[in-house]
C-alpha cells in the first residue's frame, strides 16, 4: 500500500454516535484523499488535502469533516454517525498534480 | 457527476483468454489511471495513459487511449485466474486540482 496506513481497520457504530479516521503516509506526499466506496459501486471522493493546512471538499461532503494539521496525516471525522455512512472507506496520497494515486487498505464502517 | 461508465459490467473468460473492458468519460482530462481491487481489499495501481498519449504497456497490460471518443480501453493478455478481480478507470479532470473520477468498475471471473 505504497506506506499508507488507515487506522481502525474495522468499527462498528451506533447511529449518533461520533468517531475519527485516521491516514497516515510516511511518503512526504503533499496531496490526500478520502473516499467512500459502497456496494457494486466505485469510489467517490469525500474531501481532499493539497498541502499541510488545507483541506476542500469533494463529492460527497456530508456528514464529514477532515483535518491536516500534520503534512503524515489527514483525518476524517463523522460527528454523528448515520446509517447511510456504512461503507468502507479508503485514504489516497499522490506525489504532485498529474501522478499516481496509492491508496490505503481500508476501513470497513458499519452504522447500525 | 463526471463519473465515467465502464463496459462490460461483469466479464467471465477462460484462463489464458484476452479480457477487454473500455472506459467512457465526459470531459477533458490530464491522465487516466487504471486500478484492480481483489474482493474486500485496497486498490493497487495498474497504468497511467496520459492525455498526450495514445498507447502503454506494461507486462501483460495494453491500455489505449481515443481523447476524441473520451474512451479508453485495457486489454489483458493471457490471462489468470490471478486476475479475478475488479477494475476500475479513473480520470484526472483538467482544472480539478487533480481530483480522481472513478468508473464503476468491471469484475472479471477468470476460470480454470
Amino acid at each position: 500500500n505504497a506506506g499508507v496506513t488507515q487506522t481502525p481497520k474495522f468499527r462498528v457504530l451506533k447511529t449518533g454516535q461520533s468517531m475519527t479516521l485516521l491516514c497516515a503516509q510516511d511518503m512526504n506526499h503533499e496531496y490526500m484523499y478520502w473516499y467512500r466506496q459502497d456496494p457494486g459501486m466505485g469510489l467517490r471522493l469525500i474531501h481532499y488535502s493539497v498541502g499541510e493546512g488545507t483541506t476542500a471538499k469533494g463529492e460527497v461532503p456530508d456528514g464529514y469533516n477532515v483535518s491536516r494539521l500534520k503534512k503524515q496525516n489527514f483525518l476524517l471525522g463523522l460527528e454523528s454517525a448515520a446509517p447511510s455512512q456504512t461503507s468502507v472507506y479508503f485514504c489516497a496520497i499522490k506525489a504532485g498534480v498529474g501522478d499516481t494515486q496509492y491508496f490505503g487498505p481500508g476501513t470497513r464502517l458499519t452504522v447500525l | 457527476s463526471q463519473q465515467g461508465e465502464e463496459d462490460p459490467q461483469a466479464l467471465s473468460i477462460q484462463e489464458g483468454e484476452n479480457a477487454t473492458m473500455n472506459c467512457s468519460y465526459k470531459t477533458s482530462i490530464n491522465n487516466l489511471q487504471w486500478y484492480r481491487q481483489n474482493s474486500g481489499r485496497g486498490l493497487v495501481h495498474l497504468i497511467l495513459i496520459r492525455s498526450n498519449e495514445r498507447e502503454k504497456h506494461s507486462g501483460r497490460l495494453r491500455v489505449t487511449l481515443d481523447t476524441s471518443k473520451k474512451s479508453s480501453s485495457l486489454l489483458i493478455t493471457a490471462s489468470r485466474a490471478a486476475d479475478t478481480a475488479s477494475y476500475f478507470c479513473a480520470t484526472d479532470h483538467t482544472g480539478t486540482a487533480s481530483k480522481l473520477t472513478f468508473g464503476t468498475g468491471t469484475r472479471l471471473q477468470v476460470t480454470l
